[in-house]
């Protein structure tokens, strides 16, 4: 099944330290999301986009729907101890009446 | 606001035993969906419901089974569990298929020995 390549797969960070991330796909999407998991827990939803070229933000986190609507791009500015963990894009495409979800294969956060 | 329960947290099992990992959601959603997460290779989609009585296979359906006799809940069933099952398995569920947020559970760790 596709994947979404996202990008990088894992980084250090240091506190204070603004943080982007990628997610690239050989289809468009409708659209994108962007999930952060803790450890021992499920993925929880940070972002949904629905727009090509639409910026969104949800406090220190920035996220885009590319113009191609084949990315998303996810930025965390300022980072501190608990932005730690794994992030995921998703897109999904409808088709139809039919859509289908597909997750990336995660940038794990650490310090 | 107990959203989606899975059980058991983890569970260890030997080569060819059987199990249900169990889900229930309580926010009347009607998508429901079994994930299995392997490390660093993301979610991949094992089976999902569109309601009640109506279940479709996934990206990799092989070794499991599914029912979803009520709105509530969605067993994911392990028959002649293999090394390769070995994996976080996570449930979800969501109103529409057309939203994309889906809402987890905080997942079942399966080891097969």
């Amino acid at each position: 099944g596709q994947q979404l390549n996202q990008s990088p797969q894992s980084m250090f960070i240091q506190e204070g330290e603004d943080v982007s991330m990628n997610c690239t796909s050989s289809s468009i999407f409708n659209t994108w999301l962007w999930y952060k998991q803790d450890p021992g827990e499920g993925p929880v939803l940070l972002i949904a986009l629905y727009k090509a070229g639409e910026l969104t933000s949800n406090g220190r986190l920035t996220a885009q729907f590319g113009i191609t609507r084949k990315d998303s791009f996810l930025n965390i500015s300022a980072s501190i101890p608990s932005d730690v963990g794994i992030y995921f894009c998703a897109g999904q495409a409808i088709t139809g009446t039919a859509s289908k979800l597909t997750f990336g294969t995660g940038t794990r956060l650490q310090v | 606001n107990a959203g989606v329960t899975q059980t058991p947290k983890f569970r260890i099992l030997k080569i060819g035993q059987s199990m249900t990992l169990q889900c229930t959601q309580d926010m009347n959603h009607n998508y429901m969906y079994w994930y299995r997460q392997d490390p660093g290779m993301g979610l991949k989609l094992i089976y999902y419901s569109v309601g009640a009585g109506i279940t479709d296979k996934g990206e990799v359906p092989n070794g499991y089974n599914v029912s979803r006799s009520t709105t509530e809940d969605f067993p994911l069933r392990l028959e002649l569990a293999a090394p390769s099952q070995t994996s976080v398995y996570f449930c979800a569920s969501r109103w529409t298929e057309y939203t994309g947020e889906l809402f987890f559970g905080e997942g079942s760790r399966l080891t097969v020995l």
